[in-house]
C-alpha cells in the first residue's frame, strides 16, 4: 500500500460547484498534514495546514480524521483559477519526512 | 508564508558538464532543506534531505556522487548535477522547512529550476 493515496482525477467541475478531495495515509504515527496546490510547470504552494479540529480559509475547508487516517479538502464556489493539481502531504518524523500524495487534478470549467 | 528562492530558474547545458543549483531561504533560517525532481506529468520525487552542517540523506536510487548536495549555512543549500546526461533533464525543486517553534512543520518551495541537457 502506498503511503499517501489520492484519486488522480481529473475532476472536471463547472464554475461555482463544490468539490471535495480525499486523501488517505498509511502511517498512523503521522503528525502533520497539509494541502498544497501545484500549477502546471510551477512549484507547489502551501494551501493550508490541516489541524485536528478542522480548519477553514475562505472557500477552502480541510478536515482530518485520524481514526480513519484520511484528510479531506472541500472547495466551495469553484473559480476558474482553482484549476490546478492538489497535493496531499503527510509528515511523520518531526519535520524530517514529508510524504507527498500523487496529486488530484482539478479543472474548473466556464 | 516564508520565501524560498532558487537560482537559476532554467539552464541548458551540454552532456558531460556540471550544473549547480542554489536554494536560499530569504526570511528565515532553514536547518532542513529538501531537493525534489519532477518529470513531466509525474509526481514530485524526493531526492535528498539536506541538514545544515551535516551530510545529506539520499533517497534510495539517487546517486550521491552524481547529485552533490551542500548545506553550508542556514540559508543556503546547493545541488550540483555532475556529468549531466540528457536523462537528467527535469524540473528540480528545493524546499525549506520552517524551524520548529514557528508553527507546524510547513515547508515552502523554491520556484524550481528547469534543467535541459543536450
Amino acid at each position: 500500500r502506498k503511503e499517501v493515496e489520492q484519486d488522480p482525477g481529473p475532476f472536471n467541475v463547472p464554475e461555482g460547484a463544490t468539490v471535495a478531495f480525499n486523501c488517505t495515509y498509511s502511517n498512523s504515527a503521522s503528525q502533520s498534514f497539509f494541502w498544497y496546490r501545484q500549477d502546471c510547470r510551477k512549484e507547489p504552494k502551501l494551501l493550508m495546514s490541516v489541524y485536528s479540529s478542522g480548519n477553514e480559509d475562505g472557500r477552502f475547508t480541510a478536515q482530518l480524521n485520524r481514526a480513519s487516517q484520511y484528510i479531506s479538502l472541500l472547495i466551495r464556489d469553484s473559480k476558474l483559477s482553482d484549476s490546478a493539481t492538489y497535493l496531499c502531504v503527510v509528515e511523520d518524523n518531526y519535520g524530517q519526512n514529508f510524504v507527498f500524495g500523487p496529486g488530484t487534478r482539478l479543472s474548473v470549467l466556464p | 508564508g516564508a520565501v524560498v528562492s532558487q537560482h537559476p530558474s532554467w539552464v541548458i547545458c551540454k552532456s558531460g558538464t556540471s550544473v549547480k543549483i542554489e536554494c536560499r531561504s530569504l526570511d528565515f533560517q532553514a536547518t532542513t532543506m529538501f531537493w525534489y525532481r519532477q518529470f513531466p506529468k509525474q509526481s514530485l520525487m524526493l531526492m535528498a534531505t539536506s541538514n545544515e552542517g551535516s551530510k545529506a540523506t539520499y533517497e534510495q536510487g539517487v546517486e550521491k556522487d552524481k547529485f552533490l548536495i551542500n548545506h553550508a549555512s542556514l540559508t543556503l543549500s546547493t545541488l550540483t548535477v555532475t556529468s549531466a546526461h540528457p536523462e537528467d533533464s527535469s524540473f528540480y525543486i528545493c524546499s525549506a522547512r520552517v524551524p520548529p517553534g514557528q508553527g507546524s512543520y510547513e515547508q515552502y518551495f523554491g520556484p524550481g529550476t528547469r534543467l535541459t541537457v543536450t
